[in-house]
């Protein structure tokens, strides 16, 4: 959408390398999502950030928050191939939730 | 607790012919959602119900398509003609309430030739 955009578009890594994956909004950030999808998948609710600073983790993926910039980004940390998929980033405009295009991400081992 | 339902996962059409598809929500969930992802892009929303109300269908094609969720359960999405660039991935979610977390189902790709 054009009210978020991802980069970078996509990424290929070595196993065990970290990564970071960046979402800015041209609205004001208030609760931001960040899902996964597996090709030919459903979305997987990864998690959700609510206000500025605010940082979460799942497994080996961090998530943060910085409303200042309006933006969210997400790291993974010793990359494997179980984290090779499309992630993408949602927020909630106008009572809709948009997403941005999605960062595909492909882990060699 | 079962996730969202879709049926079929994969459908193969000519341009001009009719297709729909079914969403079986979480049980309990309030709030339906239909989106469409087209290759390379995130998924956009079509429609949304508040149990069999329509809250939002701005961005449906209302010349074609049309989608129902009688008695507030399941839901259908129905295309009639369907055209190439309808070619897509159709997404199904579900939330308890509106504005809440949404899960997905495992989405129907439909294939227009």
């Amino acid at each position: 959408s054009q009210e978020l955009e991802q980069s970078p578009q996509s990424l290929i890594v070595q196993e065990g390398k970290n990564l970071t994956i960046n979402c800015t909004s041209s609205k004001t950030l208030y609760g931001l999502y960040w899902y996964k999808q597996k090709y030919g998948e459903g979305l997987i609710f990864l998690m959700m950030l609510q206000k500025g600073g605010e940082e979460k983790s799942h497994e080996k993926i961090t998530a943060k928050l910085d409303e200042k910039k309006q933006q969210s980004s997400l790291h993974i940390t010793a990359s494997q191939p179980s984290h090779a998929g499309i992630y993408l980033c949602g927020l909630y405009y106008g009572n809709k939730l948009v997403f941005g295009a999605g960062t595909i991400l492909r882990v060699k081992s | 607790e079962a996730g969202v339902a879709q049926s079929p996962r994969y459908k193969i059409i000519e341009k001009r012919q009719s297709v729909a598809f079914w969403c079986n929500p979480i049980s309990g969930h309030a709030t339906l959602y239909w989106y469409q992802q087209i290759l390379g892009q995130g998924p956009k929303l079509l429609i949304q119900f508040q149990n069999n109300g329509v809250v939002d269908d701005s961005q449906l094609p209302k010349d074609r398509f049309s989608a129902e969720r009688l008695k507030g359960v399941d839901s259908t999405l129905k295309i009639q003609p369907a055209k190439l660039e309808d070619s897509a991935v159709y997404l199904c979610a579900s939330s308890l309430v509106d504005l809440y977390e949404q899960y997905f189902g495992p989405g129907t790709r439909l294939t227009v030739t």
